[in-house]
Parts: structure tokens; sequence; C-alpha cells
């Protein structure tokens, strides 16, 4: 049982540098979401999807891209890195909303120098 | 602007114990209050609580909503090292989750 599957565990960039967090459920879940964690502070929401096609801006979305042509798949894209966007991101799916159950994926630790 | 506040932030007792966990909640709009744990990685879900269902229980870990103080509390019971995790609170307002910042409990055996 995969569940949801992110990569890469771990990446290191350089300032300015793109690049892109894969995330794939295989629940058949509608909705999708990422979120980045920093100490101290709760999740926060970057973009969220309700179903292949459609995505929407979450708390924290500068800077940060979205796609979502399947309802298996939603990268996430960090078009020029900057060292405030050193943090852990972690992608989740749920069935019956964003506010219901959430299966989450493992997480990625990016670090931007 | 609606926020969760959680506390303790970080919390040390010993094996045997038993733990109260607080969450505080403001929101224009609730639906729902849920618990997660989060060991070394992904949080894994444990509890919704809505209007409709306001207590939950599951072996040693039980949570209450009281819409009242706009709060809840997660027991638990004759806590084990295998509790030791951050415990996260979210709130679903107007269809998005809003996650406090979680309270670090560790078990010393």
């Amino acid at each position: 049982n995969a569940g949801v599957t992110q990569t890469p565990k771990f990446q290191v960039l350089k300032t300015g540098q793109s690049m892109t967090l894969q995330c794939a459920q295989d629940m058949n879940h509608e909705y999708m979401s990422w979120y980045r964690q920093d100490p101290g502070m709760g999740l926060r929401l970057i973009h969220y999807s309700v179903g292949a096609g459609i995505t929407d801006q979450g708390e924290v979305p500068n800077g940060y891209n979205v796609s979502r042509s399947t309802t298996e798949d939603f990268p996430l894209r960090l078009l020029s890195a900057a060292p405030s966007q050193t943090s852990v991101y972690f992608c989740a799916s749920s069935f019956g909303g964003l506010g219901t159950e959430a299966f989450f994926g493992q997480g990625t630790r990016l670090t931007v120098v | 602007e609606d926020k969760v506040v959680q506390s303790p932030l970080s919390l040390v007792v010993h094996e045997g114990d038993t733990v109260t966990l607080n969450c505080s909640y403001e929101v224009t709009n609730f639906r729902s209050l849920l618990w997660y744990k989060q060991e070394k990685k992904a949080p894994t879900f444990l509890f919704m609580l809505t209007s409709s269902g306001i207590e939950k229980k599951s072996g040693r870990l039980s949570s209450i909503l009281d819409k009242k103080e706009l709060s809840s509390i997660l027991n638990i019971t004759a806590t084990q090292t295998g509790d030791s995790a951050i415990y996260l609170c979210a709130m679903d307002s107007n269809y998005q989750l809003i996650w406090g910042a979680g309270t670090k409990l560790i078990i010393k055996p």
C-alpha cells in the first residue's frame, strides 16, 4: 500500500535554482495539498487542488507553482529558490475534502543555501 | 483571523502518567477539529470532532470538543514511550485546515 509518495526526501539547492517536488497518491483521492512546516509553527498551506485540472492558492503561495493534470499527481515547483524556502514540505491527500482526514507523504527536507 | 493555539508547547512525563493536551481556536466558520500525531516524519490522523460528534475514544487516547469554550483536549492515559511525538491540532475553517504549532510530548521510561 503506497499511499502518498513524495520525492525526493532531501534536497539542497542554491539560491535562484528551480526544482520540482513530486507527489503521487494511489487512493483515488480528489483533494490534494502541499504544506510547509517550519520550527515552532504549524503546517501552512501552500497550494491545494480539489480535482484534476483545478488548483488554488493557500496561505503562503508566493514562490511556488502547482499543476494537477491527473488525479494521482500533484507536483510543487519552486521557481527561484530563496533561503526563506528552507523548510520541510509535506504533500497530503484526502477523500472527503481538505478539512477531513488527510494522508501525508513522508516529507521533503529542503535546504536553500 | 482564524487561528489555533496549542498548549503546552512541550511536556515531559514518566511512563504510566496521564497527560492532557489543549487546543483552543478562533474561527469564523467552524466545521471540524482534527488531531494528528507526528513522530519522525509524516503526521498521522487520530481523531476528527464535529458539532455532531464531540467526543472520540481509541484505546488509551480520547478527545473532547467544547464548542462553548472553543477548545478541545486530547487525553492519553497510561502513557508509553511510543507515545512520544508531536501532537498537532487542526481546525477546518471554510474548507481549509488551520494548524496549531503542536505540543511536543516526551515520555521518560
